[in-house]
């Protein structure tokens, strides 16, 4: 275990659906990132979150809409998906955000599937 | 943009000898190369990494080199083992998180 953990493990949605994921990290970390994993594709970043303030947002479309309430949980809203953003999200954190690079610790991922 | 090339895609070794896993960098500011493990249905795993200012690095069976010049880093395993088996990951990073690339993945089957 990573001390990261994601819900739920796996979600099947239709494109008019609304969901959310949710990612927990319980290693006193301060920053926090949503990343894509698409099959032969490299990983991409997606959000960052530093101190609960969004600190990148690398062009992704609006139907994916996350949300920091605090330096602990970080979520992922979901509307009117398309089935190419069926991919694994990846949800990290790391002590912080900013030019240190600090290890970035991450979870197991939810595996998302858009019918 | 930065652009990360890794090699091979896949890779099968017979155990107890070593794999290599090479990527290359376009951005001359990268400065933080990480090596990433990922099993099945699990998330990456930071396994070693290496700074812009290092020549080489080591950790056991796991080793890292860096070529600034020809913007190349590779990933040294010895002595395979079948747990090794797994999907590894080369990222480059410039200016903190806010830039990263990753590289495409390497498939390592280990033989027993």
């Amino acid at each position: 275990e990573t001390g990261v953990t994601q819900t739920p493990r796996h979600l099947v949605m239709g494109m008019t659906n609304k969901k959310s994921l949710k990612c927990e990290q319980h290693l006193g970390h301060n920053a926090m990132y949503w990343y894509k994993q698409s099959a032969k594709k490299p990983l991409e970043l997606m959000f960052v979150y530093n101190f609960k303030e969004q600190t990148e947002n690398n062009s992704v479309p609006s139907r994916f809409s996350p949300e920091c309430p605090n330096s602990s949980h970080l979520f992922l809203h979901l509307h009117t998906l398309q089935p190419e953003d069926s991919a694994l999200y990846l949800c990290a954190s790391s002590q912080t955000g900013g030019p240190s690079t600090d290890t970035q610790y991450f979870g197991p991922g939810t595996r998302l599937t858009v019918l | 943009g930065e652009n990360v090339e890794q090699h091979p895609s896949t890779l099968s070794v017979q155990e107890g000898d070593s794999a290599v896993i090479k990527c290359t960098y376009s951005d001359s500011a990268s400065n933080y190369f990480p090596w990433y493990k990922q099993e099945l249905g699990k998330g990456p795993q930071l396994i070693i990494d290496i700074r812009s200012n290092v020549g080489e690095k080591k950790d056991q069976r796991i080793a890292v080199t860096l070529n600034k010049t020809a913007k190349h880093f590779s990933l040294h395993i010895t002595e395979t083992q079948p747990e090794d088996s797994a999907v590894y990951f080369c990222a480059s990073f410039s200016g903190g998180y806010q830039k990263v690339t990753f590289g495409i993945g390497t498939k390592l089957q280990v033989i027993p």
